[in-house]
């Protein structure tokens, strides 16, 4: 059964780099079967896509936030990781690592992980 | 920058139906912006309810549907039930490779 595992700091200090990695285990992040996503949410509000890449290393960003974010994979260890850099308050949110099949809105979801942006 | 509508919230009876819906700020909802529907309980993470305009996730109940009405995306819950108040997400594919939420419908059954 697929399972997505998100990792890394909870807290960052501002204008620092939050930086999350995805753990897949029960599927082939190298099969092309897959999309893999983050989407965040701040808390009490709703959720935003932040980013997708394919194993090959296509990438597709949000547009408001493409000039901070950077995904990556990492096929030989199964993860897939999520850098934004110049963190603020507004940042802080819920981070959720997800998969989608080609052609459809159909997201899997990691249990989330929370990341506070504060000095 | 496209925004994605949904009522923030709804109201309805128990037992009886309500229908949720996802629009965007310019232009039609259609199948290839493969509209897709979220509930998402406190503390929990989403939980996919209706993908690509009307195909139901496993072990959802056939209460739920997901429609085109108009130029909206639409899910309809016929016979709600209290476990049925949640929030519910719309996502849609805006091309590219990009998706954006709805803000979401807090529903009440009440």
């Amino acid at each position: 059964q697929l399972q997505l595992q998100e990792s890394g700091p909870g807290l960052v200090k501002p204008s620092e780099t939050l930086s999350l990695t995805c753990t897949v285990s029960g599927a082939s992040i190298s099969s092309g079967d897959y999309y893999w996503d983050w989407i965040r949410q701040p808390p009490g509000k709703g959720l935003e896509w932040i980013a997708t890449i394919y194993y090959s290393g296509s990438t597709y960003y949000n547009p408001s936030l493409k000039s901070r974010v950077t995904i990556s994979v990492d096929t030989s260890k199964s993860q897939f990781s999520l850098k934004l850099s110049s963190v603020t308050a507004a940042d802080t949110a819920v981070y959720y690592c997800a998969r989608h099949t080609p052609e459809s809105g159909n997201f899997y979801w990691g249990q989330g992980t929370l990341v506070t942006v504060s000095s | 920058q496209t925004v994605v509508t949904q009522e923030p919230s709804f109201s309805v009876s128990p037992g009886g139906t309500v229908t949720l819906t996802c629009g965007l700020s310019s232009g039609s909802v259609s199948n290839s912006n493969y509209p897709s529907w979220y509930q998402q309980t406190p503390g929990q993470a989403p939980r996919t309810f209706i993908y690509n305009t009307n195909i139901r996730s496993s072990g959802v109940p056939d209460r739920f549907s997901g429609s085109i009405l108009g130029n909206k995306a639409a899910l309809t819950i016929t016979g709600a039930q209290a476990d049925d108040e949640s929030d519910y997400y719309c996502v849609l594919y805006m091309g590219s490779g990009l998706w954006v939420f709805g803000g979401g419908t807090k529903l009440t059954v009440l």
